[in-house]
């Protein structure tokens, strides 16, 4: 099976601007979830979703927002960037909603200037 | 502040060693993960154990879960320089499906 994919892999954006980022799980996993991880706060949990349901978000602004599609393909956005939003952005896909082991992503690299 | 502490922050070993990471965490867990993290890149997934296991093997490496203790160990036996990375801990809290991972390890194989 091919592994979770992630696009784009890298990305250099300004300030105020917004991003889009997208992610493909391993066929058959329904659960997609995303990750922010910086030098500073390491890997942080950012939203889950299962079933083109939103089931769960971690401790972000209203700027980062996400979805998912029928497919399970999932993607999140980022409005009115900030410089400290560069980071790297990792997707991850499951079977399940829980217990199961998170399948992780290349990752996409924003850069905010 | 973080779920998962990882001791040491660094370990430099030679090659052929034993490399031991711990991992503690806070609340009840569902299940403890360890991933590798090469360069900045994707986690790879390296084992999973529930929290009603004590302890798990996959290849060279070992992993024990002390739920009384509230911690973790990750044992890579017989070193390569390939293992040179940063190792995870994320446990998956009792309730909630998301990870909330620790700071890691940064290992260093020396050959």
């Amino acid at each position: 099976k091919a592994g979770v994919t992630q696009t784009p892999r890298y990305l250099i954006k300004t300030r105020g601007q917004q991003v889009t980022l997208s992610c493909s799980p391993i066929s058959g996993h329904r659960s997609v979830s995303w990750y922010q991880q910086t030098p500073g706060q390491g890997l942080q949990f950012l939203f889950e979703y299962f079933s083109e349901t939103q089931r769960n978000k971690g401790n972000f602004p209203g700027r980062f927002s996400g979805r998912q599609f029928s497919n399970s393909r999932s993607e999140m956005n980022v409005s009115t960037l900030e410089l400290g939003d560069s980071a790297l952005y990792l997707c991850a896909s499951s079977l399940a909603l829980r217990g199961e082991t998170q399948y992780f992503g290349p990752g996409t690299r924003l850069l905010v200037l | 502040s973080q779920q998962g502490e990882e001791d040491p922050q660094a370990l430099s070993i030679q090659e052929g060693e034993n490399a031991t990471m711990n991992c503690s965490y806070k609340t009840s867990i569902n299940n403890l993960q360890w991933y590798r993290q090469n360069s900045g890149r994707g986690l790879v997934h390296l084992i999973l154990i529930r929290s009603n296991e004590r302890e798990k093997h996959s290849g060279r490496l070992r992993v024990t879960l002390d739920t009384s203790k509230k911690s973790s160990s990750l044992l890579i036996t017989a070193s390569r320089a390939a293992d040179t990375a940063s190792y995870f801990c994320a446990t998956e809290l009792q309730g909630a499906q998301k990870l909330v991972f620790g700071q890691g390890t940064r290992l260093t194989i020396n050959p």
